[in-house]
């Protein structure tokens, strides 16, 4: 089955720790995005990628990392520069980029800083 | 700030009522209104979508309603079930751009 598979599904930070997420989708989509979800402030757009090897800040890019170095994979590193990153992480694809493509969304990472 | 502004942030319906979300944009240039279904520790997906040439969307229990004149646009679930409980997005976006997404709406139906 088609689909885009985030890992892992929780994950458990120290304070001054870099993480990074997964994010690996089969359904041969160009367009790649990470979303950070927060309650009461809907999904808000971190970076997004419309092709290998090239990739844009979205609204809330500062703390974050990323990289695009084959179709299938998008990963998100967050770093110890992220002042707030306790929140749910959505990874989503898109055939192409922008405009009214419907968002593919992943089951989501949930990290928690202690 | 938020482009699109969505109420109530929360509501709760009895089984077989009506929820009715609201959501209110200003960026003219939007021609694109998604909703989006998010249940519990899973990702959001599309539920059903509008363009403004359109003043009404119906599809099974889902209806979106869309005045181009005010900027706004609004979901309605008929007969609501328990299944429907989940956070509901609205958004919009033009040809080209970024989707804009609602704060979102969580909603409960209850037995």
């Amino acid at each position: 089955d088609g689909g885009i598979t985030q890992s892992p599904k929780y994950l458990f930070r120290k304070e001054g720790q870099n993480v990074t997420l997964s994010c690996e989708q089969n359904l041969n989509h160009d367009a790649m995005y990470w979303y950070r979800q927060d309650p009461g402030q809907g999904l808000r757009l971190i970076y997004y990628s419309q092709i290998v090897n090239d990739f844009q800040k979205g609204d809330i890019a500062e703390g974050y990392s990323v990289s695009r170095e084959k179709k299938e994979s998008f990963p998100l590193t967050v770093t110890s520069a992220q002042k707030n990153p306790t929140a749910f992480y959505l990874c989503a694809s898109t055939p192409r980029g922008f405009g009214a493509n419907v968002l593919t969304f992943g089951a989501g990472s949930r990290l928690t800083v202690l | 700030q938020q482009q699109v502004k969505q109420s109530p942030q929360s509501l709760i319906v009895q089984k077989g009522g009506i929820s009715i979300i609201n959501c209110a944009y200003e960026n003219t240039a939007f021609d694109y209104f998604p909703w989006y279904q998010q249940f519990p520790g899973k990702g959001p997906a599309l539920l059903i979508a509008i363009r403004p040439d359109v003043s009404e969307k119906k599809e099974g229990r889902f209806t979106i309603s869309f005045n181009k004149s005010a900027k706004q646009f609004s979901l309605h679930i008929m007969d609501s079930q328990p299944g429907d409980s989940a956070t509901y997005f609205c958004a919009a976006t033009d040809s080209w751009g970024k989707l804009q997404f609602g704060a979102g709406t969580q909603v409960v139906v209850t037995p």
